[in-house]
């Protein structure tokens, strides 16, 4: 299996474009997560959806971030419009949500809003 | 709310040295703790887990004994390498199946000086 896929690898952007992040996760998995690592905060969950469902959106930290699942391999996470702020790497990670298996993560996506 | 409380960092340490980085939690309910390692570049990869109460989990010559008495679970290894320097990353769930909403801890980088 090829893994959780992620693209881009790098995005730099300026500030008040959209951006798209994009996640395949491994085939077969039905929990899909979204995570956003900075250094003044570490890991952070955005959103996590199972069976393309959003079961949890609670660290999604504004309106300007949405993020959306529309088949089992496939979820896109957008910005509009983007900040600095919101430079991080972020990472998408799926697992199987019937067995007590742990979560594969992606490669992330390093994000640079200038 | 859940939270993992990790040993600040960075941990320098020459090569055969014996290791210890410390994690302490607090969840409602009986989660599940974790390790994850983030080599640079990277995402982040299981190391090892336990899902009850006195498990230890082991991988690559680490270890980690879950202790509910203390809620903690320090990740130990006996005689670190070169190639174990990374990002140590403690977490939890506790949304029964042990794979979903992981919180992490900060992490603690680790350079092992040959």
């Amino acid at each position: 299996d090829a893994g959780v896929i992620q693209s881009p690898r790098h995005e730099v952007t300026e500030m008040g474009q959209e951006v798209t992040l994009r996640c395949k996760p491994i085939s077969g998995h039905n929990s899909l997560f979204w995570y956003r690592q900075t250094m003044m905060r570490g890991l952070e969950l955005l959103i996590y959806f199972n069976n393309n469902v959003p079961i949890d959106d609670s660290g999604m930290p504004e309106d300007r971030f949405s993020a959306k699942m529309p088949n089992a391999s496939f979820s896109t996470l957008k910005i509009q419009p983007s900040e600095p702020r919101d430079s991080a790497v972020y990472f998408c990670a799926s697992s199987l949500r019937q067995l007590n298996t742990e979560a594969f993560f992606g490669q992330g996506t390093r994000l640079t809003v200038v | 709310g859940n939270s993992v409380t990790q040993m600040e960092g960075p941990v320098t340490l020459s090569e055969e040295a014996f290791l210890t980085i410390n994690c302490t939690y607090t969840a409602t309910g009986y989660p599940s703790l974790f390790w994850y390692v983030q080599y640079p570049g990277e995402g982040l990869q299981l190391l090892l887990k336990a899902t009850k109460a006195d498990d230890k989990g082991s991988n690559k010559g680490f270890e980690a004994t879950y202790r509910k008495e203390t809620t903690s679970f320090h990740l130990e290894k006996g005689s670190v390498q070169v190639s174990d320097s990374a990002v140590y990353f403690c977490a939890l769930s506790d949304q029964g199946f042990g794979n979903e909403k992981l919180t992490f801890g900060t992490g603690t980088r680790l350079t092992i000086i040959p």
